[in-house]
């Protein structure tokens, strides 16, 4: 089945221990996003890829970074990870040229700082 | 500035009953609407998408309802079961292809 992969699905990190996320797809889609999500709260979007074009939501911190070495995979790199990161991670893709830019989201990381 | 409210935050029913989730917009001007659902600790799982130009999509025990003039839509359950108990967030895509998200209703189904 097609489908959105993130890797791994629980990251122990300590406090300032750069740690990256990844994301793969098999959909094809040319968009994909990174959102943050703390408890009880709804996701936030902190950049996304439409095709290469790489584009930062505003109030993003320097710490995140993101790659996308190709269509299929997308790498959320936190530089110095501090105890305020600490969040679910989600993955998510969506197509501008099928399914009306719906989006579908892998299963979540939960990052833990330490 | 598009804003997404859902009402109420949390809700309690007992089993069996049918249900209704609200989630209200500030901006008519969407590409379509999604509610997802969330188990605690989890991802995102999509229940429905409804395009801005249509007025309902159907799955299962699970109805949303679009509004866009009056920026409502509604999720109707019906016949609830404890499983549904989870926390039930609307997003609405926006004119820049952004998902604003509501804060959900976290509904809990008493066996």
């Amino acid at each position: 089945d097609a489908m959105v992969i993130q890797n791994p699905r629980y990251q122990v990190t300590q406090f300032g221990k750069p740690v990256t996320l990844s994301c793969s797809q098999t959909l094809n889609h040319n968009v994909m996003y990174w959102y943050q999500q703390k408890s009880s709260q709804a996701p936030k979007l902190l950049f996304h890829y439409y095709d290469k074009d790489f584009n930062n939501e505003a109030d993003t911190p320097d710490n995140f970074q993101s790659r996308r070495p190709n269509t299929s995979f997308c790498f959320l790199d936190i530089r110095s990870p501090g105890l305020g990161d600490a969040a679910m991670y989600l993955c998510a893709t969506s197509s501008d040229s099928r399914s009306n830019y719906e989006q579908y989201f892998g299963p979540g990381t939960r990052l833990t700082v330490t | 500035k598009q804003e997404v409210t859902q009402i109420p935050a949390a809700l309690s029913v007992p089993e069996g009953e049918n249900l209704v989730l609200n989630c209200s917009f500030t901006d008519s001007a969407i590409y379509n609407l999604q509610w997802f659902r969330q188990d605690p600790g989890k991802g995102l799982t999509s229940l429905l998408l409804i395009q801005s130009s249509q007025r309902e999509q159907t799955s299962g025990r699970l109805n949303a309802s679009l509004d866009k003039s009056s920026g409502r839509s509604t999720l109707y359950i019906a016949a609830s079961q404890p499983g549904d108990s989870a926390t039930y967030l609307c997003a609405v895509l926006d004119s820049n292809y952004q998902l604003i998200w509501g804060a959900g209703t976290k509904l809990i189904i008493k066996p």
